[in-house]
């Protein structure tokens, strides 16, 4: 069966500080990848998502996340955090035979402090 | 953006009671929605994809009769929790996709449902 692995549970980092999210995933086909964002209070936000092309995609707010086919991966990452980026991350597989069917990771909960 | 408009965004009934929650995409048409689930400090289950104009897929495990699904137009679906009990009580999330190629899926805001 598909599954998404996020191995950040929570991550508590300072204003400035550099950001990795791990994202694993196990299906062998053709995926399309998502980072979504759920600041608090407020619903799922598409960060950025790979369909095919440059591995290295960029988003919105500084992110950018790396598809890595070899080791089934699509690291979030951001080079300097901001107190705003407080929120949950959600790295989502949609494996293309099952149209936009999408596999959710656990989530990464991110604090930021100033 | 893509807006999708998601009511209500809290219910607190009695057991026994059935609850209608509505996904509309505010300006795009959807063809697809999906409907989530959403236990704390968990990630969101699928649990059925929703066609307009036919019948809703089940993930395994859902009780299709017990979360009744209609899509009666490319701009509305609704979950209906029949019969809720205590153990219904959950955060679900509605999202939908434009009916167009390659398109990330929209979220709505979410129906934090409790039973009593």
């Amino acid at each position: 069966a598909q599954s998404v692995s996020q191995h950040n549970h929570h991550v508590i980092l300072s204003e400035a500080a550099s950001l990795e999210l791990g994202c694993n995933y196990s299906y062998g086909g053709t995926v399309n990848l998502f980072w979504y964002v759920q600041y608090p209070g407020q619903h799922l936000q598409l960060l950025l998502k790979y369909f095919s092309g440059d591995p290295l995609v960029k988003g919105i707010k500084g992110f950018e996340a790396e598809f890595i086919k070899s080791k089934f991966s699509f690291n979030l990452r951001k080079p300097s955090v901001q107190w705003s980026d407080t929120a949950e991350y959600f790295c989502a597989v949609n494996a293309l035979r099952n149209t936009d069917k999408l596999i959710f990771g656990t989530g990464t909960r991110l604090q930021v402090f100033p | 953006g893509a807006v999708v408009s998601q009511h209500p965004s809290r219910v607190i009934c009695k057991s026994g009671t059935s609850v209608k929650i509505e996904c509309r995409s505010l300006d795009f048409q959807a063809t697809t929605m999906f409907w989530y689930r959403q236990f704390p400090k968990q990630s969101l289950m699928l649990m059925a994809t929703s066609n307009e104009g036919s019948k809703a897929t089940y993930e395994q495990g859902v009780e299709k009769d017990k979360f009744l699904i209609n899509h009666a137009s490319l701009t509305l679906s609704t979950l209906t929790v029949t019969s809720a009990h205590p153990e219904d009580s959950s955060f679900y999330i509605c999202s939908a996709v434009e009916a167009v190629s390659n398109q990330p899926q929209h979220f709505g805001d979410g129906t934090r449902l409790s039973i009593l």
